[in-house]
């Protein structure tokens, strides 16, 4: 069955630090890569997306991801993170075949900066 | 572009009420979606729409569930005899095609409280 776990529930990291939320996903057929953003009271947002070709994509607001194929992980990572990080994300996936419209999302993490 | 707009924001009912939520998606988007979001889970698919025809809706939680899109614009979203178990937030989304790398582009969400 396809699936998208999303390690940690919560991360708290300090203003300026780097961070990492991670991403795991599990398929039979091909697979399509998201990371939204929610802010508190705000709809979901997308920070990139991975598709095909480079395995590092580049997103909003400083964020890039890397899709690893042979550790089926798509994690999300920051070299320097802001209090206006603060925030949820969550990892999606569409998956190839039938279903392929409908994405499938992880439980999400909470990332806290501290000042 | 005014991004997907959803009415009401916030819904408090009486268990056993019939509650109906609104959907504007992005002009010309032709796919509509709709997710739930129970507290700590990232969203869970419902159904969709490409234009005006349902094209999956077996994900529906229940037969007290249904979705209409009449013209192929706005959606509704209708819950029958509401259920406390259905204190939720519903999300809309839409996109601009039908293929399955399209961004999908997510409102703020109405949040239901089944008392």
């Amino acid at each position: 069955a396809q699936s998208v776990t999303q390690l940690d529930s919560q991360v708290p990291v300090f203003e300026e630090a780097p961070v990492e939320l991670r991403c795991n996903y599990s398929s039979s057929v091909s697979v399509y890569l998201f990371w939204y953003v929610q802010y508190p009271n705000q709809g979901l947002q997308l920070l990139l997306k991975y598709l095909s070709g480079s395995t590092l994509v580049k997103g909003i607001n400083g964020f890039e991801a890397e899709f690893n194929k042979s550790q089926t992980s798509f994690h999300l990572r920051k070299p320097s993170v802001h209090i206006s990080d603060t925030a949820e994300y969550f990892c999606a996936a569409t998956f190839g075949g039938a279903g392929s419209y409908q994405l499938t999302f992880g439980k999400g993490t909470k990332l806290s900066v501290i000042p | 572009d005014t991004g997907v707009s959803q009415n009401p924001r916030h819904k408090i009912t009486k268990r056993g009420q019939n509650v109906t939520f609104r959907c504007d998606p992005i002009s010309e988007h032709n796919r509509l979606y709709w997710y739930r979001q129970t507290l700590g889970q990232g969203p869970e698919f419902l159904t969709y729409f490409q234009n005006e025809a349902q094209l999956e809706k077996s994900r529906l939680l229940s037969d007290r569930f249904s979705a209409e899109r009449p013209k192929g614009s706005f959606s509704t979203l209708e819950i029958q005899r509401t259920e406390q178990g259905d204190s939720a937030m519903y999300l809309c989304a839409s996109s601009p095609s039908s293929v399955s790398t399209d961004t999908q582009y997510f409102g703020p969400g109405t949040r239901l409280t089944v008392l």
